[in-house]
């Protein structure tokens, strides 16, 4: 199957810095690209839909200049969690498209200190 | 490590069951997840199992869960063609004290009429 590839993998940074997380498709075109964020012990939640070249469509309750995301290529989406807080500390997910189906990165466990 | 495995298609005619298969491998995994993906969107949860529950149903969408051979598996009864979509299995794995969501590839569903 298709390659994702989400890195880093862990960050520990500290409060008031940012952290840019890659997600790239290594093997395939990703026209759309979602990142996702998991709460402790909870489902994951679609944070945000990109397509390469537009714009990201922000779900309800995202801050979109706390989330800055990314997709200037097809193969590559970044997202940089600016002025982070210890609240942000998470579990982010990237999804990659090129059609019907949908591949994962391997996660980014971000830990703000 | 962590692992998920699913098939990858399934193809049923409008009016049958459906029943998508997953097997994991972290026998301590305390949640179960089914999410839906429609073609061009996210992520959308299903439904989630417990871990100490051996089956949970919701209108259309039945969960089995076999603990002991660590097998879970999605029933969609009376299946239509708007159900036809990507269907990915998840548990909740292990990641210190906060736990991170494990994927499969997906099962893609293609409802005939």
């Amino acid at each position: 199957g298709a390659v994702v590839s989400q890195h880093p993998s862990r960050v520990i940074c500290k409060s008031g810095t940012s952290v840019k997380i890659e997600c790239r498709s290594l093997d395939f075109q990703a026209t759309t690209m979602f990142w996702y964020r998991q709460f402790p012990k909870q489902s994951l939640m679609l944070m945000a839909t990109s397509n390469e070249g537009s714009k990201a469509t922000y779900e309800q309750g995202v801050e979109k200049d706390k989330f800055l995301i990314n997709h200037a290529s097809l193969t590559l989406s970044t997202l940089t969690v600016t002025s982070a807080h210890p609240e942000d500390s998470s579990f982010y997910i990237c999804s990659a498209s090129g059609g019907a189906e949908a591949f994962f990165g391997q996660g980014t466990r971000l830990t703000v200190v | 490590g962590e692992d998920v495995e699913q098939s990858l298609f399934l193809s049923v005619r409008e009016g049958d069951s459906s029943v998508i298969n997953c097997t994991y491998t972290d026998s301590s995994s305390t949640y179960l997840y089914w999410y839906k993906q429609e073609p061009g969107a996210g992520l959308q949860l299903l439904t989630y199992i417990f871990s100490n529950m051996d089956m949970k149903q919701d209108q259309r969408l039945t969960v089995l869960l076999n603990k002991k051979d660590k097998h879970l598996s999605l029933r969609i009864a009376d299946t239509q063609t708007g159900d036809s979509a990507i269907y990915f299995c998840a548990e909740l794995g292990h990641g210190g004290s906060q736990g991170n969501l494990i994927f499969g590839k997906g099962t893609k569903l293609s409802v005939k009429p």
